[in-house]
């Protein structure tokens, strides 16, 4: 069954500083992999995806992450954070071609000191 | 183009009251997905329609049901509304190029009393 783990509930980092939110994931080949970001009251928004190619994907606001098969993970970076990055982020996995179903991860939420 | 829209935003209902809520997916997008969002369970897939015929369910009880129109719109329904349904309901819609990308909502935010 697909899962997605995502190990921190809660991360600070100062302002400035750079930023890795961990996901890894359970699926039997290689699946469609998102992140999301979520504000207080908002729905998703997402902030990049991966599907086949260049391991590392480029996303919005700054955002990256690095798909690594061996490892199952998806990590979402940034080298700089902004007190406006303060948000909910989520990690998804979806099965190529079987369409509309995410899994998603239980989230980390990010808080961002000045 | 307009992203996906949710009416209403807030609901307040009673346990043992029915609901329906709206979703407008992107132009053009023919697949609509539902999710559930609580502290608890965090995200669930609900169900996913695409012209017109749910081709995905999630796990949840038949109190939970779906339709999409022909114009794509779809409306999910919850019966005998529960204190547990107390929600943030997500719609998402996606195209369904290569990618299967979803677009997500505002949401709805359901209070059951």
């Amino acid at each position: 069954a697909q899962s997605v783990t995502q190990p921190d509930i809660h991360i600070t980092v100062s302002e400035g500083a750079s930023l890795e939110l961990r996901c890894n994931y359970s699926y039997g080949a290689t699946p469609y992999l998102f992140w999301y970001v979520q504000s207080p009251g908002q729905g998703l928004q997402l902030l990049l995806k991966y599907f086949s190619g260049d391991t590392l994907v480029q996303g919005i606001k700054g955002f990256e992450a690095e798909f690594k098969r061996s490892q199952s993970s998806f990590n979402l970076r940034k080298p700089s954070v902004h007190w406006s990055d303060a948000a909910e982020y989520f990690c998804a996995v979806g099965a190529p071609r079987q369409g509309g179903k995410l899994i998603f991860g239980q989230g980390t939420e990010l808080s961002v000191k000045p | 183009k307009a992203g996906v829209t949710q009416t209403p935003r807030y609901l307040i209902k009673t346990r043992g009251q029915q609901v329906t809520l709206s979703c407008s997916p992107i132009s053009g997008h023919r697949s609509v997905s539902w999710y559930q969002q609580t502290p608890g369970q965090g995200l669930q897939f609900l169900f996913e329609y695409f012209s017109e015929t749910q081709r995905n369910k999630g796990n949840f009880p038949g109190r939970f049901s779906g339709r999409q129109f022909s114009n794509s719109r779809s409306e999910m329904n919850v019966s005998t509304l529960e204190l547990g349904d107390s929600a943030l309901y997500l719609c998402a819609s996606s195209s369904l190029d290569s990618t299967d990308t979803q677009y997500f909502g505002p949401g709805t935010r359901l209070t059951v009393l």
